[in-house]
């Protein structure tokens, strides 16, 4: 059991360049969101997924995308990179059982930096 | 919105307890807390839903006010390992997971 899994642990891009971040787990949670994080701002919601072929749009979407082919998998994708996208992201994934929520079990993190 | 916590950093001595505040201008049906260590996910604490449920797994205790959509974390005779940052996550609708985030407090224990 390898909860969640993400894909790379570091990139560096340049300016303009698109890249996809990998995000997979083997729970079988219905719930999988992306968030980034940046100093004193906390965990920002980018985009969510409430089960296979259902996404929606969190608080900081733009520049963006995401599908949900499979329970397992969430990508995230980058179009064209910029600076402002440096951060560190984060996917969480969470079971619910009438709609009571066991919490977010979080992979381990891509550090992205956009030079 | 993100919910307000204070204090924003505070540090103890192993031994000490300590409050966590969380505080949201909207209705909230669910609060999350979760501990984050330097350099590492974050990792859940604890769930407190509005009518009163709590699910957690650490010795760890909350508070949550429904009306004043306040929630605290207390944390009682600190051990060096409570050291990080803990995030609160507020949820607004029964069985809608997406949580917003608050900024953190940073909580550091020294011997």
């Amino acid at each position: 059991n390898a909860g969640v899994t993400q894909t790379p642990k570091f990139q560096v891009l340049k300016t303009g360049q698109s890249m996809t971040l990998q995000c997979a787990q083997d729970m079988n949670h219905e719930y999988m969101s992306w968030y980034r994080q940046d100093p004193g701002m906390g965990l920002r919601l980018i985009h969510y997924s409430v089960g296979a072929g259902i996404t929606d749009q969190g608080e900081v979407p733009n520049g963006y995308n995401v599908s949900r082919s499979t329970t397992e998998d969430f990508p995230l994708r980058l179009l064209s990179a910029a600076p402002s996208q440096t951060s560190v992201y984060f996917c969480a994934s969470s079971r619910t059982t009438r709609g009571l929520s066991y919490g977010y079990t979080f992979g381990s993190g891509t550090r992205l930096t956009v030079v | 919105q993100q919910p307000v916590q204070s204090p924003q950093a505070v540090i103890l001595r192993e031994g000490e307890d300590a409050v966590i505040n969380c505080s949201s201008s909207k209705a909230l049906y669910s609060v999350h807390w979760y501990r984050q260590k330097h350099g590492e996910a974050p990792v859940f604490l604890m769930i407190l839903l509005k009518g009163g449920e709590q699910k957690g797994h650490e010795k760890i205790s909350a508070s949550f006010n429904e009306k004043k959509q306040q929630s605290s974390l207390y944390l009682t005779a600190s051990q060096l390992s409570y050291s990080g940052t803990y995030f609160c996550g507020t949820g607004q609708n029964f069985g809608n997971e997406k949580l917003t985030f608050g900024t953190g407090t940073r909580l550091t224990i020294i011997p």
